[in-house]
Order: structure tokens, then sequence, then C-alpha cells
């Protein structure tokens, strides 16, 4: 069965900064997905990145990139610039396929200090 | 906004209780994806319809069911209702193919007195 797994249950980061979250994750599979939701005190959750795992050049969004490391398993997530925005509970989430179910890491909880 | 609407917000009820939650998926999303978000456990995958049929099953407990109605919108039962299924219930919409993603509603959050 697929894992994932979030070993940073929190993490803090300054205005301006840069942090690194950290996401491993279990599976057989060749061809799949991964995410980052980030999940703010509204509780909605907002798709912040998407990776193909056939894709070997990691994703970017704004301020936001991956590392992925596909023979690793690794799947962190850089956030560049901090924002007090920014703070919020992030999830790693993996889907096997187009037609699969996300699985979800246990989330870390980031805060930004002024 | 996502396009995925979910009904009620909030819920207060009573143990033994029954209550349904409501989501409506994105515009010509076939997938329907229940999920339970309690607040030690995280995620939790619950069920998965695709068109009608019912196409994976998670941690669903026998008191909860669920389905996808001929328009696509799904309920989601929750019968003798206990303390512990206290939770905000999200419901995630796809269509397949896309970018893999799932949208999420804003989730109705239960609690049970």
């Amino acid at each position: 069965a697929q894992t994932v797994t979030q070993s940073q249950p929190e993490m803090s980061v300054q205005e301006a900064e840069t942090v690194t979250l950290s996401c491993t994750y279990d599976t057989s599979e060749s061809d799949y997905y991964l995410f980052w939701y980030k999940q703010p005190p509204s509780r909605q959750m907002i798709l912040v990145i998407r990776q193909e795992a056939y894709k070997q050049q990691n994703a970017t969004e704004n301020r936001f990139s991956v590392n992925f490391q596909k023979a690793a398993k690794s799947f962190s997530l850089k956030i560049s610039d901090s924002q007090l925005g920014d703070a919020a509970m992030y999830f790693c989430a993996y889907r096997r396929s187009n037609t699969g179910k996300l699985i979800f890491g246990q989330g870390t909880t980031l805060q930004v200090k002024p | 906004d996502s396009g995925v609407t979910q009904t009620p917000k909030h819920l207060i009820t009573a143990t033994g209780q029954r209550v349904t939650l409501r989501c409506s998926p994105r515009s010509g999303d076939l997938s329907v994806y229940w999920y339970q978000q309690s607040l030690d456990q995280g995620l939790q995958f619950l069920i998965q319809y695709y068109n009608g049929e019912e196409r994976a099953k998670g941690n669903i407990l026998e008191r909860f069911s669920a389905q996808q109605f001929p328009d696509l919108h799904s309920e989601l039962n929750l019968s003798s209702l206990e303390l512990g299924d206290s939770a905000l219930y999200f419901c995630a919409s796809t269509t397949a193919p896309g970018t893999g993603e799932l949208f999420f509603g804003e989730g109705s959050r239960l609690t049970v007195l």
C-alpha cells in the first residue's frame, strides 16, 4: 500500500526567508502524481503545486518549488520569500493514477514570524 | 472558489442521531471523493464514486454510507453518531483525463454532542 510521510509536524520561518517542508512516500508504481496542498485557518484545501512522476523537471509556481527525487521517493516543498499569508497546514499527497484516490501525509504546520 | 459545493457548512447534533452531508461536484466532473479530517488523524479517505458507481472504499465505518445520484451530486450519510465522529468532512471532485489534482469543497463541520 502506498504511504506518505511528513516527518515535521511543525516548522517556523521568518518572514521573507526560505523554508523547506519534507515529504517522503512509498510506492511500487512508476507513474503517479504528487501534490502539496495548503490548508489555512479557513480549512479550505488549496492546491499549491503538482508534479507528475514522469517529468524530471521540478515543478515551480511563483515562490513555491519542489525538489522531486524519484529514486529516493522524496518530494520536498520550498517556499521562498515567505509571507505571513503562507502560515497554514501543508499536506503532501500522492495519487497513483488519474482515477485513484489521494493519499495524504499527516501535515506540517508552518508558522511565519514577522 | 473550487466549484465544489458542500452543504451544510456546520452541523451540530447529538449522539445516536443521523445526518446527511451533500456535495455538488464541479460541472463536468464524474468522480467524487469523500474525506474525513479529525483533529488527530489528518485526512482519511472514505469513499469514491465515479459516474454513479462506487469505485473505491477506504476507512469508512459501516454506520456510514454514501451514494452518487444521476445528476452526479453525492450524499454521505452518517448514522448512530458517536462523539468520535465529530470532524470536518470534505468532498472533492475531479475529471479524467485531467491534470491530476482533486478540487475540494469547503467542508462540512460536524459536531456531535
